[in-house]
C-alpha cells in the first residue's frame, strides 16, 4: 500500500524567506508524486509532479520538489515566499503500476503561513 | 475556475437522510474522482470512474454509493447519514486514467454538513 508522510503541519515563514514542506512517502512500486495546493474555500489546484526522468521538477508560483530515491522524499522549496504563498499544501502520491486509475493518496497536508 | 463543477456548494441535513452530491466534469474529460476531506480523516480517496467504468475504490463506506453517467456527469450518493459524514467532498476529473499524463483538476467542493 502507498502512503504520504508531511512531517509538520504547521510551517510558519517571513516572507523572503526560504519554504521548505517536507513529505516522505511509502511505495512498493516507482511511485507518481504530486504537490497541490489549496486556497481557503477552494479546490486543491496542482503546483507540480514528477512522474519519470529529472528528479527536480519545477512548478507553478517558483516552486519547485526535487525526488530523493534513496530518502524516499519529495520535498517542496521555494526560495522567497510571498504573502500570497500562505495555503495549505498537500502532498500526494500515485500508483505507477497502474495505468487504469489516477486516485491519488495525499498526505495530512501543511498549513503554510507567511509573516510580514 | 478549473472547470469542474459541484452542485450544491453547501447541504445541511439530519442524521439518517439520504443526500445526492453532483459533479460535471470538465469538457472531454472522462474520468471522474471523488474525494472526501474531513478534520480528522484528511483528504481521502473514494472512487474513481472512467467512461461510465469503476476503475478504483478506496474506503468509500457501504453506505455511499457513486454512478456516472452517459453525459460523464457524476453523482455521489450518501445515505444513512452519521454525524461523522459531515466532510468537504471533491470531484476531480482529468482526461484519461492514469496519473502519469492526466492532471487531474478539482471542482470548488460540497461541503456537507449532518446535524
Amino acid at each position: 500500500a502507498q502512503s504520504v508522510t508531511q512531517l509538520g503541519s504547521h510551517v510558519s515563514v517571513s516572507e523572503g524567506a526560504l519554504v521548505l514542506l517536507r513529505c516522505n512517502y511509502s511505495s512498493s512500486v516507482p511511485p507518481y508524486l504530486f504537490w497541490y495546493v489549496q486556497y481557503p474555500n477552494q479546490g486543491l489546484q496542482l503546483l507540480l509532479k514528477y512522474t519519470t526522468g529529472a528528479t527536480l521538477v519545477k512548478g507553478i508560483n517558483g516552486f519547485e520538489a526535487e525526488f530523493k530515491k534513496s530518502e524516499t522524499s519529495f520535498h517542496l522549496t521555494k526560495p522567497s515566499a510571498h504573502m500570497s504563498d500562505a495555503a495549505e499544501y498537500f502532498c500526494a502520491v500515485s500508483d505507477s503500476g497502474s495505468s487504469n486509475t489516477g486516485k491519488l493518496i495525499f498526505g495530512q497536508g501543511t498549513t503554510l503561513q507567511v509573516k510580514p | 475556475d478549473s472547470g469542474v463543477t459541484q452542485t450544491p456548494k453547501h447541504l445541511i441535513t439530519a442524521t439518517g437522510q439520504r443526500v445526492t452530491l453532483r459533479c460535471s466534469p470538465r469538457s472531454g474529460d472522462l474520468s471522474v474522482y471523488w474525494y472526501q476531506q474531513s478534520l480528522d480523516q484528511g483528504l481521502q480517496f473514494l472512487i474513481h470512474y472512467y467512461n461510465g467504468e469503476e476503475r478504483a475504490k478506496g474506503n468509500i463506506l457501504e453506505r455511499f454509493s457513486a454512478q456516472q453517467f452517459p453525459d460523464l456527469h457524476s453523482e455521489l450518493n450518501l445515505s444513512s447519514l452519521e454525524l461523522g459524514d459531515s466532510a468537504l467532498y471533491f470531484c476531480a476529473s482529468s482526461v484519461g486514467a492514469s496519473a502519469r499524463y492526466n492532471e487531474q483538476f478539482f471542482g470548488p467542493g460540497t461541503r456537507l454538513t449532518v446535524l
